[in-house]
């Protein structure tokens, strides 16, 4: 069964301090890594696909890496507007995909 | 362009009530998918449908049903609701079934069982 373990599930950084999200994951037949913002009660924002390891998708002040067992989304700089639930999902052979708990991140001005 | 639709954005119901929920895609998106995701917890998959057929299932009971429609729109059904039912309920759309391209998500019917 495809698993997604993300981490830490909180982070809490002052404006312009950058970090990292954790993203783990086991899957048969990797079809595609996704990484999704989420609002407080809104649906999932597309953010990034990655498919193989190496490859790498920046998008403003973020970054996505991916890894055989791992992603990590990078934020650079972030602002207060960064603060979001981030969610890491894999897609495998089966389609469908699967989610990680996601990584709450709070950005103080 | 108009993105996915979701029908009601709240609603709620007692224990052993059935509730539809409605979804429009994205137009000339012909799979839909339905995820559930309870507060705190990242979304399950419950459904995906493609040309009307239904093409992957989660480990839902059978309580839990959905279709398609021919204009590719969709309806989630949940029969004899429990509490552990409330939870926000995800439509999301692409252009076919298999791809490894992303999902289209609606902003979703959140579901309160009292």
């Amino acid at each position: 069964e495809d698993q997604v373990t993300q981490s830490p599930e909180a982070l809490r950084l002052q404006e312009g301090e950058s970090s990292s999200l954790n993203c783990s994951y086991t899957v048969s037949g990797l079809r595609g890594l996704f990484w999704y913002r989420q609002d407080p009660g809104k649906g999932p924002e597309f953010l990034f696909t990655l498919y193989s390891a190496g490859e790498e998708k920046e998008k403003e002040r973020l970054k996505a890496t991916l890894t055989k067992k791992e992603s990590f989304l990078h934020i650079t700089a972030p602002k207060p507007e960064d603060s979001a639930t981030y969610l890491c999902a894999v897609r495998g052979a089966n389609s469908k995909l699967t989610f990680g708990k996601g990584i709450t991140l709070s950005v103080r001005p | 362009d108009a993105g996915v639709t979701q029908s009601p954005t709240h609603l709620i119901k007692t224990r052993g009530q059935q509730v539809t929920l409605r979804c429009s895609p994205i137009s000339g998106h012909k799979s839909v998918s339905w995820y559930q995701q309870v507060l705190g917890q990242g979304p399950q998959f419950i459904f995906q449908y493609y040309e009307k057929e239904e093409r992957g299932r989660g480990n839902f009971p059978d309580r839990f049903s959905a279709r398609q429609f021919p204009n590719y729109s969709s309806e989630l059904n949940v029969n004899a609701l429990l509490l552990g039912d409330s939870a926000l309920y995800l439509c999301a759309s692409s252009p076919r079934t298999g791809d490894t391209g992303e999902l289209f998500f609606g902003e979703g019917s959140r579901l309160t069982v009292l």
